[in-house]
């Protein structure tokens, strides 16, 4: 599965957008982008994922650059129950192969929304 | 749906002894599977199950032993435990292993003295 690279943490403003960004330069063709996050303590959250055109659900949107290189995870209206770690990964869409169905959890990005 | 059930929520244990973490789901999901998650770091996947009879190992294996005799259940057995498995251990579950999304548990904190 290809690296990722997260900031390691990020602030935002209560009320504002949360943009955040993750870079995966040796991602494949067959590969999508997924983003989770784990709120202290507990299990990680499924956000969204993609795998090359822009995606919106009721949690956030997802924005992928046109060479797959890198995303964007938007929290449109950031509240204070989004402050979290958030992990961008990257896995295949292949069956079988080593760990199927793994995923791969870097250290993510800690955000913090502040009043 | 009570999605998926972890138990004990902590525990103690001293060096050599052995435990079973449990693991249940009730949405019939296929894909099962063990992480574990140490202070500061990302979640390991320990071992995996795409069906009842199943399972595989993950990148981290050694010193865990797992079984899915069900569907619903994965249980994960320390056999020695040993203090570098001191951590905080997450079960998961989805539809199959390629479903968008996986659910997991709430974790299980383990510390070995």
């Amino acid at each position: 599965d290809a690296k990722t690279t997260q900031p390691p943490s990020m602030d935002c403003a209560e009320g504002r957008a949360a943009n955040l960004p993750c870079n995966h330069s040796t991602i494949s063709g067959n590969e999508y982008v997924y983003w989770y996050r784990q709120i202290h303590s507990q299990g990680p959250q499924y956000i969204i994922h993609g795998l090359k055109n822009n995606e919106t659900n009721e949690m956030a949107s997802l924005i992928i650059t046109e060479d797959r290189k890198s995303s964007t995870l938007i929290l449109p209206h950031a509240t204070l129950r989004d402050t979290a770690v958030y992990y961008c990964i990257v896995r295949s869409s292949n069956a079988g192969g080593t760990s199927y169905g793994k995923l791969t959890f870097g250290q993510g990005t800690i955000l913090t929304v502040h009043p | 749906n009570a999605g998926v059930t972890q138990t004990p929520k902590f525990q103690v244990l001293k060096t050599g002894q052995s435990m079973t973490l449990q693991c249940a789901q009730d949405m019939n999901h296929e894909y099962m599977s063990w992480y574990r998650q140490d202070p500061g770091m990302g979640l390991r996947l320990i071992h995996y199950s795409v069906g009842a009879g199943i399972t595989d190992q993950g990148e981290v294996p050694n010193g865990y032993n797992v079984s899915r005799s069900t569907t619903e259940d994965f249980p994960l057995r320390l056999l020695s435990a040993a203090p570098s498995q001191t951590s905080v251990y997450f079960c998961a579950s989805s539809y199959d292993a390629l479903s968008r999304e996986q659910y997991f548990g709430p974790g299980t904190r383990l510390t070995v003295t």
